[in-house]
């Protein structure tokens, strides 16, 4: 199966502005829309950006998403201790007859 | 509001089959597809499959066809996961996830352990 890669961990601090990279291919992020996810620790993920930049009502405006190419990018500014969590990415990839792939996770901590 | 809820831990010796359930309410079940997910210890989230809530059709992983069967009962607004010849591999934390992600149930441990 394809894979999305992430950066295992990311770091801030409060108030500061953070990126985290998603790579693909032109079989997933590159011909399909990227969601974003936030895991806080012991918990389900939550959908956080769906179709590359777009938010959820209730998620802040600190959150934005973007694409291009076969690769993604979340950024978080005014970074909060409660952004502490693991970031995942995901697209669905048109390989196999079709399946969803998502990235390893990126640990984000905040300093 | 959505919920998605799902059944308990289940602990299972290799070999065997395990279920879990997922009951849906706060949206209409029978116009959307649920996906399974799962995260193993330490490893990325994996796709297992989907399902349309209306028609019935699934889609499995490859990796998982031939174990994994997703069906539903619509009257009952709930999705059922049957994964069979259960491995050590195979423990995780199982979530059923609506649509495109959009809810996610609470997540049940399936510990696979002789």
């Amino acid at each position: 199966q394809s894979m999305l890669t992430q950066p295992p961990s990311a770091s801030g601090t409060p108030g500061q502005r953070v990126t985290i990279s998603c790579s693909g291919s032109s079989s997933n992020i590159g011909s399909n829309i990227v969601n974003w996810f936030q895991q806080l620790p012991g918990t389900a993920p939550k959908l956080l950006i769906f179709g590359n930049d777009q938010r959820p009502s209730g998620v802040p405006d600190r959150f934005s998403g973007s694409k291009s190419g076969t690769s993604a990018s979340l950024a978080i500014s005014g970074l909060r201790s409660e952004d502490e969590g693991v970031y995942h990415c995901a697209a669905w990839d048109d390989s196999l007859n079709g399946h969803w792939v998502f990235g390893g996770g990126t640990k984000l901590t905040v300093l | 509001q959505v919920q998605l809820v799902q059944s308990g831990a289940e602990v299972k010796k290799p070999g065997a089959s395990v279920q879990v359930s997922c009951k849906a309410s706060g949206y209409t079940f029978s116009s959307s597809t649920m996906h399974w997910v799962r995260q193993a210890p330490g490893q990325r989230l994996e796709w297992l499959g989907w399902i349309h809530i209306g028609n019935g059709d699934t889609k499995y992983s490859q990796q998982l066809e031939g174990r994994l069967t997703i069906t539903r009962d619509t009257s009952a607004s709930t999705t059922y996961m049957v994964l069979n010849s259960l491995t050590s591999e195979d423990t995780a934390v199982y979530f059923c996830v609506r649509d495109h992600g959009e809810d996610w149930g609470h997540g049940t441990l399936v510990t696979v352990s002789s």
